[in-house]
């Protein structure tokens, strides 16, 4: 069975501070990670994926395979990056499963 | 572009009744449409897959003869929720594939979702 774990429901952090959105999974096969964001009142869109290795609105993210991991990170927060952030595993069919998420607020 | 459209946005609903909601990919054709559900503070949890013209393929502990998927063309699914119970209330969210063209083929473009309330 495939599972996403984001441990922190609710991250806090202050305009100009690094963030690392947590992120861990389990998966029998080999993984492809996303994370997806929402920002208030909009639909889910995606930000980046793993295999893409690309840099989205500054955001990062890294699949380490030896800690079963795919942590989003950005090294200065703005305010504009208070959204929900879900990190998927998709598996076989194209079928995706989400982490619980992550409420990310920057505050000034 | 990968516009995703929900109709309707939301609606409430006597025990009971049945209620269908749409989805719509507005500019490509979609290959394949997921529908999710997703209750208050949780995550988004997938309930079936349907490929255009052939049956929906449910989750486990999905009921498929409450939830009635469709995908007759390649630009809509319908889901319809049969014999509603308070129990059902919850955000319905679609995404949708394409095979190619414009857009990027693995990825899932979702709709805004529809709050269903069932009294």
């Amino acid at each position: 069975a495939q599972r996403v774990t984001q441990p922190e429901k609710l991250l806090s952090v202050f305009k100009g501070a690094p963030v690392e959105l947590k992120c861990n999974y389990s998966y029998s096969g080999s993984p492809e990670l996303f994370w997806y964001v929402q920002y208030s009142r909009q639909r889910l869109q995606l930000l980046l994926r793993h295999i893409s290795r690309e840099s989205i609105k500054g955001f990062t993210a890294d699949l380490n395979k030896g800690e079963t991991s795919f942590h989003l990170k950005k090294p200065f927060a703005q305010e504009e990056d208070s959204a929900m952030y879900y990190c998927a595993l998709k598996g076989g069919g194209n079928k995706l499963t989400f982490g619980t998420g992550t409420q990310l607020k920057v505050e000034l | 572009g990968a516009v995703v459209s929900q109709h309707p946005s939301w609606v409430i609903c006597k025990s009971g009744t049945s209620v269908k909601i749409e989805c719509r990919s507005l500019d490509f054709q979609a290959t394949t449409m997921f529908w999710y559900r997703q209750f208050p503070k949780q995550s988004l949890m997938l309930m079936a897959t349907s490929n255009e013209g052939s049956k929906a393929t449910y989750e486990q502990g999905v009921e498929k003869d409450k939830f009635l998927i469709n995908h007759a063309s390649l630009t809509l699914s319908t889901l319809t929720v049969t014999s509603a119970h308070p129990e059902d209330s919850s955000f319905y969210i679609c995404s949708a594939t394409t095979s190619g063209g414009a857009f990027r083929p693995d990825t899932q473009y979702f709709g805004p979702g529809t709050r269903l309330t069932v009294l």
